[in-house]
């Protein structure tokens, strides 16, 4: 099956800079990588996705980028706000599948 | 996603004893999941149903039982057989999952803990 790993898993930057979380899958056949987002007891929230016949997709400060190859992909969020502290998620599956795999989590702090 | 109710938000289970999770969705959606979250790890996949009376087992069955009698509701039954129920349990729904990946919108969730 999927197996999806995620760094950092802690991740602290001040206000206004940049985050950057990486997954990796081991499935070549994933071709659906979606983020949630989940702040503390409460609901996972997707934040945005990607589809492998692309290679990006930007939504105003956030931004994934995949790399089919590799099998690997990434979020970016720019000019960090406190409110984006909140654990992120990524995850990988196969077309049409309903099983979604999920990294672990990483725990993003912006120190205001 | 206000269209997702799971309920009771936190829930306690005495040893030997059954317990039901509520979830029901207004978003007209085909597809239900059951997703159990441990602390440091990710979501992982109980049980999930595509359609009304039909449901498939997940990475991690054991233990728990559902149903899908009505397209708007699929409870999740943790029976005494697993052995280690405690942790957050999280629902969700899609358009049913076909040529193209549907996003899952989640609910708030039930904490359960062992008494």
């Amino acid at each position: 099956g999927e197996n999806v790993e995620q760094h950092p898993s802690t991740l602290s930057v001040q206000e206004g800079d940049s985050a950057v979380i990486k997954c990796t899958y081991s499935d070549s056949a994933s071709n659906y990588f979606p983020w949630y987002k989940q702040e503390l007891g409460k609901r996972p929230q997707l934040i945005i996705d990607i589809r492998s016949n692309v290679g990006e997709k930007k939504d105003q400060r956030i931004a994934v980028t995949l790399n089919k190859t590799a099998k690997h992909f990434s979020l970016h969020i720019t000019e960090t706000q406190p409110e984006d502290s909140a654990v992120y998620f990524c995850a990988a599956s196969r077309t049409g599948a309903n099983n979604l795999f999920f990294g672990t989590g990483t725990r993003l702090t912006v120190i205001p | 996603d206000g269209g997702i109710t799971q309920s009771p938000k936190y829930l306690f289970r005495k040893e030997g004893q059954n317990v039901t999770l509520s979830c029901e969705q207004n978003l007209n959606h085909d597809a239900m999941y059951w997703y159990r979250q441990d602390p440091g790890q990710g979501l992982r996949l109980i049980y999930y149903s595509q359609i009304v009376n039909d449901f498939q087992k997940g990475d991690i069955a054991e233990g728990y039982s559902v149903s899908r009698e009505k397209k708007e509701s699929f409870p999740l039954t943790v029976t005494s057989a697993q052995k280690n129920p405690t942790a957050f349990y999280l629902c969700a729904s899609s358009r049913r999952q076909g040529g193209s990946n549907q996003p899952q919108h989640f609910g708030d969730g039930t904490r359960l803990s062992i008494l």
